[in-house]
């Protein structure tokens, strides 16, 4: 089956460290996107990548980075420097970066703070 | 700048009766419209979307939306809702470049028995 998977389902996280959330399509898309999903507040991009070893800040990236060494892997790390970092976060891929490209999205990882 | 605004965070129907979900958008440009559902704890899937073709577009599940750019807007509807109609719904334009998405708030549907 193609799709997008995203790992783990819930992770917590200690005050102070960093963690890495997962995410792997196997859709053959160029392009991949990481968005953070507040309560009553739809989704926020943090990060996108359009093309392997390239990526850009989306309109929240403090506090986080990714890489993309591989078209179907672009991990996210969750910085210390994340104050508020409790959230649902959701991964999503796409033919490309165009306005007329549907976006697909993972099921999501729930980041919890211990 | 680009944005969007969904007109009602909450909507309750019956089973049956029909849906209407609204959305309004601000764009200089000519934008791409889209509406995502989100059931509990999952991903978003893709409804349906408007690129500047037929203004009445027809997504999955019978849901359809109108656009209207006298109005500034792209509201959802569905005749008749069923029970797995329940879900979050979100409305969605394009950037100017076509590069990210711009999130509504988000709808919370719900249908009564």
């Amino acid at each position: 089956d193609g799709g997008i998977t995203q790992s783990p389902k819930y992770l917590f996280r200690k005050e102070g460290q960093n963690v890495t959330l997962s995410c792997e399509q196997n859709l053959n898309h160029d392009a991949m996107y990481w968005y953070r999903q507040d309560p009553g507040q739809g989704l926020r991009l943090i990060y996108y990548s359009q093309i392997v070893n390239d990526f850009q800040k989306g309109d929240i990236a403090e506090g986080y980075s990714v890489s993309r060494e591989k078209k179907e892997s672009f991990p996210l790390t969750v910085t210390s420097a994340q104050k508020n970092p409790t959230a649902f976060y959701l991964c999503a891929s796409s033919t490309g970066s165009g306005s007329l490209e549907t976006q697909y999205f993972g099921p999501g990882t729930r980041l919890l703070v211990l | 700048a680009q944005s969007v605004t969904q007109l009602d965070s909450h909507v309750s129907v019956s089973e049956g009766t029909p849906v209407l979900l609204r959305c309004n958008y601000s764009s200089s440009y000519s934008p791409s419209l889209f509406w995502y559902v989100q059931h509990p704890n999952k991903g978003l899937q893709l409804l349906l979307k408007y690129t500047s073709a037929a203004t009445l577009v027809k997504g999955i599940n019978g849901f359809e939306a109108e656009f209207k750019k006298s109005e500034t807007s792209f509201h959802l509807t569905k005749p008749s809702a069923h029970m797995s109609d329940a879900a979050e719904y979100f409305c969605v334009v394009s950037d100017e470049y076509g590069n990210k998405l711009v999130f509504g708030a988000g709808t919370i549907l719900r249908v009564k028995s």
